[in-house]
């Protein structure tokens, strides 16, 4: 089993629309996780991250955590052309300790006119 | 703030040759990360420093792998002998130890022919 999992997609909303990206966890004492959006060829960006149960809210983004499940996800709403990306989904997990993340391979993102 | 500074953007070698990438990270980060990514295999971590140590290098592939931060302002990834297998971009990635994500640099596409 993959640390991090992440469905590839492609992902396709209309614009306007509501795009649910998700992403499921191994290990069970994770503390931070990490939404990072990453445009084709560019660097990943960091977008959000949650370390509590529930939704944190930015903007048109919503991150959801559920540890028991061991699953957070990224709610787009009134999707736009401009956030067609892939988003990776990166976790600091308990078990090595430390600074690092690791991240799932990404949802690819589009969003159509 | 210059944000993570990369060279080369880009390097075509040939097989057997040398490849060294360079990164600063940014002014007062204590840690800093390599990661390489693929197609396949997405983001994965190939070691990292906190204040200029090397805490975790589990992910470097191999001994023809190594990497280098003398001071707080510099690190270096070589790769000695290169081989087509090592074609990836790599990022390098820096943030206050135990902070909210990291910031990556522009990223050096690496081409080994």
């Amino acid at each position: 089993q993959k640390e991090v999992e992440q469905n590839s997609g492609p992902l396709s909303v209309p614009e306007g629309a509501i795009a649910s990206l998700n992403c499921t966890y191994s290990d069970r004492g994770s503390q931070s996780f990490f939404w990072y959006r990453q445009y084709s060829g560019k660097s990943p960006e960091l977008i959000m991250f949650i370390y509590s149960n529930g939704d944190k809210e930015d903007g048109r983004f919503t991150a959801q955590l559920n540890k028991a499940s061991q699953y957070v996800s990224l709610l787009i709403r009134d999707s736009q052309p401009s956030d067609s990306a892939t988003y990776l989904c990166a976790v600091r997990p308990i078990t090595g300790g430390g600074n690092k993340l690791t991240f799932g391979t990404g949802t690819q993102l589009k969003v159509e006119l | 703030d210059a944000g993570v500074i990369q060279s080369p953007r880009h390097e075509v070698t040939e097989m057997g040759q040398e490849v060294t990438l360079r990164c600063k990270p940014i002014s007062g980060h204590n840690s800093l990360f390599w990661y390489r990514q693929t197609m396949m295999r997405g983001l994965e971590l190939l070691i990292y420093f906190n204040n200029n140590v090397p805490i975790d290098d589990s992910g470097m592939p191999e001994d023809r792998f190594s990497a280098k931060m003398p001071n707080a302002s510099f690190s270096t990834l070589k790769i000695q002998p290169s081989e087509p297998r090592d074609s990836a971009v790599y990022f390098c990635a820096s943030s206050f130890q135990y902070s909210y994500g990291y910031t990556f640099g522009s990223g050096t596409r690496l081409t080994v022919v």
